[in-house]
């Protein structure tokens, strides 16, 4: 079974709207969980690490204040891509490591179309 | 800087016959994965490579890693059409805190 949702798996907004994407870890509990971004027929690119209890990690050029990361619980972080754009459009990908082997999982994703 | 190259980025390949795909990286590195992604759809986990000379295989798909190299490669044997997909290697640089650097992809198409 999964060991990682992400929830919702398809989501439409208008401009200028906020969205919120769920991800939580089934299996284990995490104090890192990692969200990527991928757009068509390109790779993932790591936008930030949330990190438990404290504030996300995010990789150069990823905008704090657009993408808000919050990892409240050690098996629920959230992003939510606020005021979006079209240019927001994309497919977002949560993971999570299992500590003990080091394997990452990765949720189903969410299809973001902002129009 | 950290890199991962990874090639072809297209393959096109033959039921019945052989093929490998590589993943360079930059440096030094504690951990190499390979996943699998259909359309549509997110990453599936096949591989992960932990030391030098790993060697994992599962079905038709084998992986192995040369550290020393700063190599690993995917092998199909005997390509069906359900291998068509989009392969991605990822590499966790311990200069980066262990995070995942992603290459970029080799889609994989197999014909009849």
């Amino acid at each position: 079974g999964a060991v990682v949702s992400q929830h919702p798996s398809r989501v439409i907004c208008k401009s200028g709207t906020s969205v919120k994407i769920e991800c939580r870890s089934l299996d284990f509990q995490a104090t890192t969980m990692f969200w990527y971004r991928q757009f068509p027929k390109k790779s993932l690119m790591l936008m930030a690490t949330s990190n438990e209890g404290s504030k996300a990690t995010y990789e150069q050029g990823v905008e704090k204040d657009k993408f808000l990361i919050n990892h409240a619980s050690l098996t629920l972080s959230t992003l939510t891509v606020t005021s979006a754009h079209p240019e927001d459009s994309s497919f977002y990908i949560c993971s999570v490591r299992d500590r003990v082997t080091g394997e990452l999982f990765f949720g189903e994703g969410s299809r973001l179309t902002v129009l | 800087e950290l890199k991962v190259e990874q090639n072809p980025l297209f393959l096109s390949m033959q039921e019945g016959k052989n093929y490998t795909i590589y993943c360079n990286y930059s440096t030094t590195s504690d951990r190499l994965y390979w996943y699998r992604q259909d359309p549509g759809k997110s990453l599936e986990s096949l591989f992960v490579l932990l030391s030098n000379g790993a060697v994992k295989q599962e079905g038709r798909l084998m992986a192995s890693l040369d550290t020393k190299a700063r190599l690993s490669t995917l092998h199909i044997t005997a390509a069906v059409h359900d291998l068509s997909a989009t392969y991605f290697c990822a590499v966790g640089f311990k200069a980066a805190g262990n995070k995942l650097t992603f290459g970029g992809g080799t889609r994989v198409l197999v014909k009849p």
